[in-house]
């Protein structure tokens, strides 16, 4: 079945040691997005791409970054990470247009 | 810039009995799309119905259907003969119909379903 595959599902890392998420997708879709979702929160986007383009949102801290070195993947690294950052991170993916989002399973991230 | 607002924070609902959650939000732009979501703890967030701002008809899939007021900017679930499986977050989303605006969906707070046996 074609899917959102989000790697690890559980990642732990060390207050300030650099850490990268990997997300997948088989749908091939345009667009790409990073979730942010703290416990019973909505899902705060980080940034998108829209192809080849990327898209940040105003209020993303500068320790995130995304690359998409293609279609398929797209990562999400944190360069410092701070207690703050733990939570839930989701990538989804759409066509462009009014189409809804896929989501993968999510990455579940801890600071120690 | 559009805001999405879930009045409800919890609700609950019997088992095979009918319950409606509420969302409305503010936009200015007249082409849109409004989605549903369900995220079950601990699992995938997935989409539950869509609806195009410039269709009248409110969109339906299986037990789930939708009240949509363009006017008053609302749109609200109704799940129909709730089942145990039901029990989520769900999340009311907006997304801005013109592609060269960007891609972003905009979520509301989400409200928690429990579904009692």
């Amino acid at each position: 079945d074609a899917m959102v595959i989000q790697n690890p599902r559980y990642q732990v890392t060390q207050f300030g040691k650099p850490v990268t998420l990997s997300c997948s997708q088989t749908l091939n879709h345009n667009v790409m997005y990073w979730y942010q979702q703290k416990s019973s929160q909505a899902p705060k986007l980080l940034f998108h791409y829209y192809d080849k383009d990327f898209n940040n949102e105003a209020d993303t801290p500068d320790n995130f970054q995304s690359r998409r070195p293609n279609t398929s993947f797209c990562f999400l690294d944190i360069r410092s990470p701070g207690l703050g950052d733990a939570a839930m991170y989701l990538c989804a993916t759409s066509r462009k247009g009014g189409q809804p989002q896929h989501f993968g399973d999510g990455t579940r991230l801890s600071i120690l | 810039a559009q805001t999405v607002t879930q009045s409800q924070p919890e609700m609950s609902v019997q088992e095979a009995e009918t319950v409606t959650l509420s969302c409305t939000y503010d936009t200015s732009e007249s082409d849109y799309y409004l989605f549903w979501y369900k995220q079950p703890p601990s699992r995938q967030m997935i989409l539950v119905i869509r609806q195009e701002a410039y269709k009248q008809q409110n969109a339906t899939e299986n037990r789930f259907s939708v009240n949509f007021q363009k006017a008053a900017k609302s749109f609200s679930l109704k799940i129909s003969d709730s089942q145990l499986g039901d029990a989520a977050m769900y999340f009311c989303a907006y997304r801005r119909g013109a592609d060269n605006y960007g891609q972003n969906f905009v979520f509301g707070p989400g409200t928690r379903l429990s579904v009692l046996p």
